[in-house]
């Protein structure tokens, strides 16, 4: 079956600490895969997204790799602001042009002044 | 552009009346999505469709659940009854493009 595997929160960090959120998938076919941040009372907003092995996904100075080989889609940052603080999301669909997505539960994400 | 409309933004009722929650997606996505966030549960898909015809209902809970999309502009979601569970956030999501999905700011259902 198809399913994403985050790294438990909650995660405090302090303002310029480095980040890293930890994701895993499974997929039966050879998916796409997506991060997504929700900001507090506000929906979900797409944050980069990457669609075939080795691609790197970035945008406003987070990163992440599809690693095939790992099955991974970690998500980082070099120097975390207090705007930051949010609830990220790993997803994935699982074929090409396939529209609904597997979401995992959620990484809560406390940036400190 | 205005992004996906969802109303009300907050309901509070009471155990076996009925709640309708009413989606407006994007104008010419063609797909349209209703998820239920909890914090127990986290995000689950309740259902999807693609040009206005409902493709996967396999996450409606039960038959006290229900999504009509009666034309590509508009769409509800309906509890009858509704029940103390179900409380949490319902978001709406629309989208063109595969995998890049729009959502809404959600409504926020309390069932006492």
């Amino acid at each position: 079956g198809n399913s994403v595997t985050q790294m438990e929160g909650p995660v405090t960090l302090s303002e310029e600490a480095f980040l890293t959120i930890n994701c895993t998938y499974t997929a039966t076919g050879y998916p796409s895969l997506f991060w997504y941040v929700q900001y507090p009372g506000e929906g979900l907003q797409l944050l980069l997204k990457a669609t075939k092995a080795d691609d790197k996904g970035s945008n406003k100075g987070f990163e992440a790799t599809y690693r095939k080989e790992t099955t991974s889609f970690h998500l980082e940052k070099g120097s975390v602001q207090v705007s930051d603080s949010a609830v990220y999301f790993c997803a994935l669909s699982d074929r090409p042009g396939a529209n609904n997505l597997f979401f995992g539960t959620g990484t809560r994400l406390t940036v400190i002044p | 552009d205005a992004g996906v409309i969802q109303s009300p933004r907050h309901e509070v009722t009471e155990m076996g009346q009925e709640v309708t929650l009413r989606c407006k997606p994007i104008s010419g996505h063609n797909s349209l999505f209703w998820y239920r966030q909890t914090m127990m549960r986290g995000l689950e898909l309740l259902i999807y469709f693609n040009n206005n015809v409902p493709i996967d209902d396999s996450g409606m809970p039960e038959d006290r659940f229900s999504a009509k999309m009666p034309n590509a502009s508009f769409s509800t979601l309906k509890i009858q009854p509704s029940e103390p569970r179900d409380s949490a956030v319902y978001f709406c999501a629309s989208t063109l493009v595969a995998g890049e999905l729009f959502f809404g700011e959600g409504s926020r259902l309390t069932v006492l």
